[in-house]
């Protein structure tokens, strides 16, 4: 079965650092992107980050950009969000979602993973 | 970044009606478009993507059309299950972005 398992959240104070992990199970992880999609409470879809099959490519959504870092280690089948100077508005559910051969849409999903941010 | 925005925002419908969401894209994304479902607490699910190809195991009341800025997702005959948050999504730039979402809802 294809899996996506995502860890790591959590309460953090603000300026604080977190890290998200994703685990993949069921499909060749190596030969797939893989994104991070973010929901605040009560609110819709962010996309977050991307990073392909071999890291080659990287991109951050600009709320982001300077404190996320995605990485991937496919011999281990895990995808990892760092999350440095947390802000409330980071404040939703991560989740790790697998792309679509070569376009960027996302066709299995993690349940999610909580972060909260607040002191 | 391209700005996508759905309508209506809610949507209060009844079992059997057919229903349509519209998603405009703030420029031309061609055919670059995905449909996803989202129940409370629960992840999105894929529904369509390229605008009109519908994903494995969905059921065929699903349809999605459009091209350029101008896309609907249709549901030809509502069912109890389809009662839920639907979301566009553009991939023609790197920079992907989300509609804000369609709430259906039971009238």
């Amino acid at each position: 079965e294809v899996q996506l398992v995502e860890s790591g959240g959590g309460l953090v104070k603000p300026g604080g650092s977190l890290r998200l992990s994703c685990a993949a199970s069921g499909f060749t992880f190596s030969s797939y992107s893989m994104n991070w999609v973010r929901q605040a409470p009560g609110k819709g879809l962010e996309w977050v980050s991307s990073i392909s099959s071999s890291s080659s490519y990287i991109y951050y959504a600009d709320s982001v950009k300077g404190r996320f870092t995605i990485s991937r280690d496919n011999a281990k089948n895990s995808l990892y969000l760092q999350m440095n100077s947390l802000r409330a508005e980071d404040t939703a559910v991560y989740y790790c979602a697998r792309v679509h051969d070569l376009s960027w849409y996302m066709d299995v999903w993690g349940k999610g993973t909580t972060v909260t941010v607040s002191s | 970044d391209i700005q996508m925005t759905q309508s209506p925002s809610t949507l209060s419908a009844s079992v059997g009606d057919r229903v349509t969401i519209t998603c405009r894209a703030s420029q031309s994304i061609s055919s670059w478009l995905a449909w996803y479902q989202q129940k409370p607490g629960k992840a999105p699910k894929l529904l369509i993507y390229k605008a009109s190809s519908l994903e494995s195991g969905v059921p065929s009341r699903f349809s999605g059309s459009g091209s350029g800025t101008e896309f609907t997702l249709t549901i030809s005959s509502l069912q109890p299950d389809d009662f839920a948050t639907y979301y566009c999504q553009q991939y023609n730039s790197y920079s992907l972005t989300f509609g804000g979402g369609t709430k259906v809802e039971i009238k």
